[in-house]
């Protein structure tokens, strides 16, 4: 049973270009999650997904930033004319059921992104 | 809303040492805890959770924590480490409308 996929594992942009991360959910769950580890913090949390429903984006960045989690497919954290301070190592998580406050979420091995 | 706190940022012990690492969260309801461990060049990986009942949890490769309410503690344990524990965990708590909210994690090495 494969586990959370996410690629790139590694993207390097330049300033003012755009960065598409894709994650793979692990077969059976519908609910993703996405976090941002920047340099010496913990994780924080993105955004939160189902199937073509964005259910709570509390921690997405108000400019910029996009999530989407389509019928088929990935699900995609896009990030648009990025800066150096994008940089960081961005998290996929997902869970089997319904509310986010009851599963435990499993863990993609991340995209690295620099930004140049 | 919820916050978790990790005491120590880097932790050295040498193998065979006891191991305890600090974790505190700030919420005054329910709460699901969890720790994760990421290997060097790993990704994130579930060690232990707790979500109710016996509040002395045990984990994988010899792992234990031990949820004390009064305290808002979780704090993670391992009698005698190995030279593979070298990594970095991370504590997480879920409680109310807030997702899963990490601690900043502590880097943990052992030297052999």
């Amino acid at each position: 049973n494969a586990g959370v996929m996410q690629n790139p594992r590694h993207l390097v942009r330049r300033r003012g270009q755009e960065a598409r991360l894709r994650c793979s959910p692990m077969k059976g769950h519908s609910h993703v999650y996405w976090y941002r580890q920047l340099p010496e913090e913990g994780l924080k949390f993105m955004v939160y997904l189902q199937k073509e429903n964005i259910i709570d984006e509390s921690g997405m960045p108000k400019e910029r930033f996009s999530a989407e989690f389509p019928k088929e497919g990935p699900s995609i954290l896009r990030i648009q004319q990025v800066v150096r301070g994008d940089s960081a190592a961005y998290f996929c998580a997902s869970s089997p059921l319904s509310g986010r406050a009851a599963d435990t979420q499993y863990f993609g091995p991340g995209t690295r992104l620099t930004v140049l | 809303a919820q916050s978790v706190s990790q005491h120590n940022h880097h932790v050295i012990l040498s193998e065979a040492a006891s191991l305890e690492l600090g974790c505190n969260y700030s919420y005054g309801g329910t709460v699901n805890l969890f720790w994760y461990v990421q290997y060097p060049g790993q990704h994130l990986q579930l060690l232990l959770k707790y979500f109710s009942g016996d509040p002395l949890v045990k984990g994988i490769k010899g792992f234990e924590a031990e949820f004390i309410k009064s305290k808002f503690s979780f704090n993670l344990r391992k009698p005698s480490v190995q030279w593979s524990d070298t990594a970095e965990y991370f504590c997480a708590v879920i409680g109310g409308a807030d997702g899963l909210t990490f601690g900043k994690g502590t880097h943990l090495i052992i030297q052999p």
